[in-house]
Order: structure tokens, then C-alpha cells, then sequence
């Protein structure tokens, strides 16, 4: 069992809907939690940054952490086509420390 | 702020040649850096962890005389892939840390080797 999982998609949405994207961890220690997006043949972007459980809110763009569930998510409101490209969850048990990474969810937004 | 470069963004080299890539942070000190390849649909592949002054920690499976890495400062760290293969072509992406916060990446560089 890896020690991140997330749904690689691909997902398709049209545009101005709401998306949900989700990842589950196995390792109780991870207390920081990420998200970056990644266009093609580009290096991550870093969306949004979480410690420990809790909601966050940027913008469109809202990460809820629950550590008892051992579950994070990233939704995405009133989605753009620019919104296009792989959503990377991220966790790791020290600040700024090594990343375990989730394998990447693809999402498209169609006009 | 948090700005992380990389050069070259793309290279064409001969099987058999050494390639160079220069990760800068440039408006942060990063006490460590990071260096990751990626294949095509695939997640990314922490190789090498590096604090500044001190040897690169390899991951397994990464073969340290190969991908040889320097972190000479605190801006600045390489990675060089010595007598590269076509296998060695790859996307290959830094990242670094002040210490205070995650890893911020940088653009990243694709490797094609002939």
C-alpha cells in the first residue's frame, strides 16, 4: 500500500462547476499538508499549505485536512478552463522537509 | 516571493556526455534542496536531498555516481548526470526549502538524451 493515494482521473468537468479532489494517507506522523498544480512540462506550483487538521481558504480555491480520517481535500470553485492540469497532494511529517507525494489528479474543465 | 530557477529548460546532449543543471533560489536562502525527475503521467521521484555544505542524501536506488550533486551555497545547488544514457532522458526538478516553510519548485529542465 502506497503511502499516499490519489485518484489519477482523468477528471472532466465543465467550466463553473465546483471540483473535489481527494487524497488518503497511511502515516499518522505527516503534519503538513500541501497541494500544487502542475501544467504540462512545467515544475509545481504551490496552491495551497496546510498544517495539521483544519480548512484553509484561498480565493477559489479551499484545502480541508482531517487527521483523524487521515483525509485531505482541494475544492475548487466556479472552475476555469486555465484551472486545466494535474493537482498534486503532498504531505510530509517535517516543515520543509521530505515530500511524500500523491500520484496526481488530471483535471479538465471544458468552456 | 519564494522564486526557484532552473537552467538550462531544455537540453539535447550525446549518450556518453556529462549535462549540468543550476537550481537557484532567488529571493530566499534555502538551507536544503531537492532534486526529483518525472516521467511522462507519473508523480514525482525524490532522487537526492541537500543541505547546504554538506553531501547529498540519495534515495535508493539512485546511483550517487551518476547523479552527482553540489550545494555550494544557499542559493545555488547542481545536478550533474554524468556519462547520460537515453534512459537518463527525463524531466528533472528542484525544489527548496528555508527551513520555515514547504518546498517551492522550480520550472524544471527536460533532458534528451541521443
Amino acid at each position: 500500500q502506497k503511502e499516499v493515494e490519489q485518484d489519477p482521473g482523468p477528471l472532466s468537468v465543465p467550466e463553473g462547476a465546483i471540483v473535489s479532489l481527494n487524497c488518503t494517507y497511511s502515516n499518522s506522523a505527516f503534519q503538513y499538508f500541501m497541494w500544487y498544480r502542475q501544467y504540462s512540462r512545467k515544475g509545481p506550483e504551490l496552491l495551497m499549505y496546510t498544517y495539521s487538521s483544519g480548512n484553509k481558504e484561498d480565493g477559489r480555491f479551499t484545502a480541508q485536512v482531517d487527521k483523524s480520517s487521515k483525509y485531505i481535500s482541494l475544492f475548487i470553485r466556479d472552475s476555469q478552463p486555465s484551472d486545466s492540469a494535474t493537482y498534486l497532494c503532498a504531505m510530509s511529517a517535517n516543515q520543509g522537509g521530505k515530500l511524500i507525494f500523491g500520484q496526481g489528479t488530471e483535471l479538465s474543465v471544458k468552456p | 516571493g519564494a522564486v526557484v530557477s532552473q537552467h538550462p529548460s531544455w537540453v539535447i546532449c550525446k549518450s556518453g556526455t556529462s549535462v549540468k543543471i543550476e537550481c537557484r533560489s532567488l529571493d530566499f536562502q534555502a538551507t536544503t534542496m531537492f532534486w526529483y525527475r518525472q516521467f511522462p503521467k507519473q508523480s514525482l521521484m525524490l532522487m537526492a536531498t541537500s543541505n547546504e555544505g554538506s553531501k547529498a542524501t540519495y534515495e535508493q536506488g539512485v546511483e550517487k555516481d551518476k547523479f552527482l550533486i553540489n550545494h555550494a551555497s544557499l542559493t545555488l545547488s547542481t545536478l550533474t548526470v554524468t556519462s547520460a544514457h537515453p534512459e537518463d532522458s527525463s524531466f528533472y526538478i528542484c525544489s527548496a526549502s528555508g527551513g520555515t516553510d514547504t518546498q517551492y519548485f522550480g520550472p524544471g529542465t527536460r533532458l534528451t538524451v541521443l
